[in-house]
């Protein structure tokens, strides 16, 4: 159990386009969805905490108007990189946690991942 | 500032020796510390947790150690196999506020040699 999923795995786009990363949690409900971020050699970079039905809390530094995070459903956050940029170029990871399946509770402390999502930006 | 620090990038040990990853904390609103493994090009995968009620916690080959007292944790795994080598992060998160969110450390690079 525990399954994240990220699509896609990778792609290349232009600058100035937009780009849509979609994360799912397969066999649970995620009330809370976590945006990451990794450069190379370098650590995770949390960007934004994702709650379902509400306005995603970013971190500083991270601006939502080019980030933009929606979490419509329990099982679903998308992260926009919108007008990308060279520099926006990296490794972009999800996170999902307090889970519920069947009604119980049962993920609560451990955040669990999706495989990522390779953005290079042309 | 960095609030949880893994100050190796890299560690090498060889097959079947005893691995030892630290991590060193300061916020002491931490209570709750995790490890991740990490494969290039993947999201990091939960290893193992700890809670800070605790100053040990024991999964198979894994080991997490914590001493409170002197904000430091470490992860030990015995014995090493080549399919260890890794990135490992240590993360810790507070006891309160809604997110919980994670911190994490830079990352040790695990290369356990056959």
């Amino acid at each position: 159990g525990a399954v994240v999923s990220q699509h896609p795995s990778r792609v290349i786009c232009k600058s100035g386009t937009s780009v849509k990363i979609e994360c799912r949690s397969l066999d649970f409900q995620a009330t809370t969805m976590f945006w990451y971020r990794q450069f190379p050699k370098k650590s995770l970079m949390l960007m934004a905490t994702s709650n379902e039905g509400s306005k995603a809390t970013y971190e500083q530094g991270v601006e939502k108007d080019k980030f933009l995070i929606n979490h419509a459903s329990l099982t679903l956050s998308t992260l926009t990189v919108t007008s990308a940029h060279p520099e926006d170029s990296s490794f972009y990871i999800c996170s999902a946690r307090d889970g519920r399946a069947g009604g119980r509770v049962v993920l609560t402390d451990t955040q669990y991942f999706g495989p990522g999502t390779r953005l290079t930006v042309l | 500032d960095q609030q949880v620090k893994q100050n190796s990038p890299s560690l090498s040990v060889q097959e079947g020796r005893i691995s030892i990853l630290n991590c060193d904390y300061t916020n002491s609103m931490f209570d709750y510390f995790l490890w991740y493994k990490k494969y290039p090009a993947e999201g990091p995968t939960f290893l193992i947790s700890i809670s800070s009620i605790k100053d040990k916690n024991e999964d198979g080959r894994f080991t997490v150690f914590l001493n409170k007292s002197a904000k430091h944790l470490s992860l030990h795994i015995v014995p090493s196999q080549p399919g260890d080598s890794a990135v490992y992060f240590c993360a810790a998160r507070p006891s309160s506020g809604s997110a919980r969110q994670l911190t994490f450390g830079s990352g040790t690079q695990l290369t356990v040699l056959p």
